[in-house]
């Protein structure tokens, strides 16, 4: 079975800074997906980044990056020039490879953008 | 384009009651899924169906059973609903089982008295 980790309950950020969210997973298979969600305050779930873990290159999307160590395990969020909007729960989650499609997800990290 | 609604929004319910979820889609997605979120723990899947006539169980199936008659319909029902049910519930779906972007509906506030 898979697990996430997210470590990080709660962080802050000024706004207009970086901030990085981490996740660990723990898992025995190679082939795998990995992905990061936004849960802003209307509850709805909005993906904001995946990561195919046979591609070395780090994933980008604008404002938001990741750092994926498949050796440590490793998948940690980064945001820039951090928005008022940013602030939500941000989830981690896992797919194996071939397995239904099915998510494993990390216990969220709650993000505050202070103005 | 609505793309997945759920009803209703919010409800409480007493305990012992039975209660049915619902959840469309009008993106002719195959596959749909069942989670449930509890604070701490993220989001935890209940049952999947990778097609129409199908489905399977997830993580925490227990006290929970789903049909999938057709493409566009995923209800989840509790047939006998306990505390340890009051959760918010996520309905998603995704165009197959082979695809691995999964699109989430607005939620379901349950609260089991």
């Amino acid at each position: 079975a898979q697990t996430v980790t997210q470590s990080q309950p709660e962080m802050s950020v000024q706004e207009a800074e970086t901030v990085t969210l981490s996740c660990t997973y723990d898992t025995s298979e190679n082939n795998y997906y990995l992905f990061w969600y936004k849960q802003p305050p209307s509850r709805q779930m909005i993906l904001v980044i995946r990561q195919e873990a046979y591609k070395q290159q780090n994933a980008t999307e604008n404002r938001f990056s990741v750092n994926f160590q498949k050796a440590a395990k490793s998948f940690s969020l980064k945001i820039s020039d951090s928005q008022l909007g940013d602030t939500a729960m941000y989830f981690c989650a896992f797919m194996r490879y071939n397995a239904g499609n099915m998510l494993t997800f990390g216990g969220g990290t709650r993000l505050m953008v202070k103005p | 384009i609505a793309g997945i609604t759920q009803a209703p929004t919010s409800q409480i319910l007493a305990a012992g009651r039975r209660m049915t979820l619902r959840c469309t889609q009008d993106m002719r997605h195959n596959a749909m899924y069942w989670y449930r979120q509890d604070l701490g723990l993220g989001l935890r899947l209940i049952h999947y169906s990778n097609t129409a006539g199908t489905t399977g169980k997830g993580e925490v199936p227990d006290g929970y059973s789903v049909s999938r008659a057709n493409t566009d319909d995923f209800p989840l029902t509790l047939a006998s609903a306990v505390p340890s049910q009051t959760s918010v519930y996520f309905c998603a779906s995704s165009l197959s089982s082979g695809t691995n972007e999964q699109f989430f509906g607005p939620g379901t506030r349950l609260t089991v008295l």
